[in-house]
């Protein structure tokens, strides 16, 4: 089956700092997303990305569709403790509004305050 | 904003007792989602339902699972005979057409 890659597992960062995670695919998909889980909480969607070589951002995110649609990276600029968490892309291939998310491994991100 | 609940947060059920998750979408939603999240592991999709059937399953959504959409507001997961490693989270999704799948906070199954 598809399996998505991200990395780095884990960051320890300190607060203030830049965070860069990616995901990597071995197969193409026509939409990539990135959630963010808390714990005891279920995933919620930071951003969208619909087209090849997208850049969009939400606030202090941002996030790339890859040109070649196996990747995505997300960055967050001036860590604050509230961005703990785990964040999880996602992949889709939708089919006539059907779709499922195939979902990465996740990285886990820790700020030291 | 309006959200996806999900009842109960936790169950503890026997191993091979019968177990019914339940899921209120949002309500324009015609979409609907199941996915079950081992602990520490990633998301992984079982089951998406639409126009009252299922429209794709995994390999995981064996002949132990069934969802139903019994009125106009519920979306049930049931397992039929619990195995031990059926304890997961299981998150509900749901989504209207061209927007994102909007998630639940999860249902935490333990099977003892």
């Amino acid at each position: 089956g598809q399996q998505l890659n991200q990395s780095p597992q884990s960051m320890f960062i300190q607060e203030g700092e830049d965070v860069s995670m990616n995901c990597t695919s071995s197969s193409i998909f026509n939409t990539w997303l990135w959630y963010k889980q808390e714990p005891g909480e279920g995933p919620v969607l930071l951003i969208a990305l619909y087209k090849a070589g997208e850049l969009t951002s939400n606030g202090r995110l941002t996030a790339q569709f890859g040109i070649t649609r196996k990747d995505s990276f997300l960055n967050i600029s001036a860590s604050i403790p509230s961005d703990v968490g785990i964040y999880f892309c996602a992949g889709l291939i939708s089919n006539f509004g059907n779709e499922k998310l195939t979902f990465g491994t996740g990285t886990r991100l820790t700020i030291i305050p | 904003e309006p959200e996806v609940t999900q009842t109960p947060s936790h169950q503890v059920t026997q191993m091979g007792q019968e177990v019914i998750l339940r899921c209120v979408p949002i309500s324009n939603h015609l979409y609907f989602y199941w996915y079950r999240q081992i602990l520490g592991q990633k998301v992984e999709f079982l089951v998406s339902f639409y126009n009252n059937e299922i429209s794709e399953k995994s390999e995981i959504f064996d002949d132990q699972f069934s969802v139903e959409r019994p009125d106009g507001s519920n979306f049930t997961l049931k397992i039929r005979s619990t195995k031990l490693e059926d304890s997961a989270m299981y998150f509900c999704a749901s989504k209207s057409h061209n927007q994102p799948q909007h998630f639940g906070d999860g249902t935490r199954l333990s099977i003892l």
